[in-house]
């Protein structure tokens, strides 16, 4: 199975500063297609995930243009560039090349 | 409007069985796989199984094979889960998920319905 491993597990950041998950895989989610099948989620408190970035930097619809993701191969990142009170909750990155579907253990992002 | 709605949790025994349904509107499910994916209390996201968009084709995670079954009917737009000989460990909320290709991740995801295995 393709571990994914996310850091820092928690983050705490004051509203309208930057704020950036680091997410690596244990093997490339690059396909033969040339897709990179790397999503990331937001877990908002009592609710369920919601899709963010798609394919590593595809933002989903309706999702703000302060979330961006980049990287390739096995290291991938999430950047909010002003953190607003809304997005805090548990980032999770995935990879969505192999079965079984794997997650990192997730990112608590709060406000200071 | 893309919707998934899960029904079907509840208390069970250890042992005992569970069906959940996850109920889908707004898109052509029959084009779709589906997936669920379980969150036990506390922790992060376990993908538990998935469907192709006909129901020819299913794939279990290892924790989880033997003992769910996943199935779809395509007439009725709606996905199941059959949970039998459950454990302490599969209690969790299991979600239900759209597919975003294949491979791919998955983009729409239903509320949730809350499965507790206790005596």
């Amino acid at each position: 199975d393709i571990v994914m491993t996310q850091s820092p597990l928690s983050l705490s950041v004051t509203p309208g500063q930057p704020a950036s998950i680091s997410c690596k895989s244990s093997q490339s989610l690059l396909h033969s297609d040339g897709k990179t099948y790397l999503y990331w989620y937001l877990q908002k408190p009592g609710q369920s995930p919601q899709l963010l970035i798609y394919e590593v930097s595809s933002r989903f619809s309706g999702v703000p243009d302060r979330f961006s993701g980049s990287g390739s191969g096995t290291d991938f990142t999430l950047k909010i560039s002003r953190v607003e009170a809304e997005d805090v909750g548990v980032y999770y990155c995935m990879q969505g090349i192999h079965l079984p579907r794997t997650f990192g253990q997730g990112t608590k992002v709060e406000i200071k | 409007e893309v919707q998934l709605v899960e029904s079907g949790g509840g208390l069970v025994q250890p042992g005992g069985s569970l069906r959940l349904s996850c109920a889908a509107s707004g898109f052509t499910f029959s084009s779709y796989w589906m997936h669920w994916v379980r969150q036990a209390p506390g922790k992060g996201l376990l993908w538990v199984s998935r469907i192709n968009s006909d129901g020819s084709s299913t794939s279990y995670a290892d924790s989880v094979k033997g003992r769910f079954t996943i199935s779809r009917d395509n007439a009725k737009n709606t996905l199941y889960l059959q949970m039998n000989s459950l454990r302490a460990e599969d209690t969790a909320v299991y979600y239900c998920a759209r597919g975003y290709g294949a491979p791919g991740g998955f983009d729409y995801w239903g509320q949730g319905t809350l499965v507790t295995v206790s005596s």
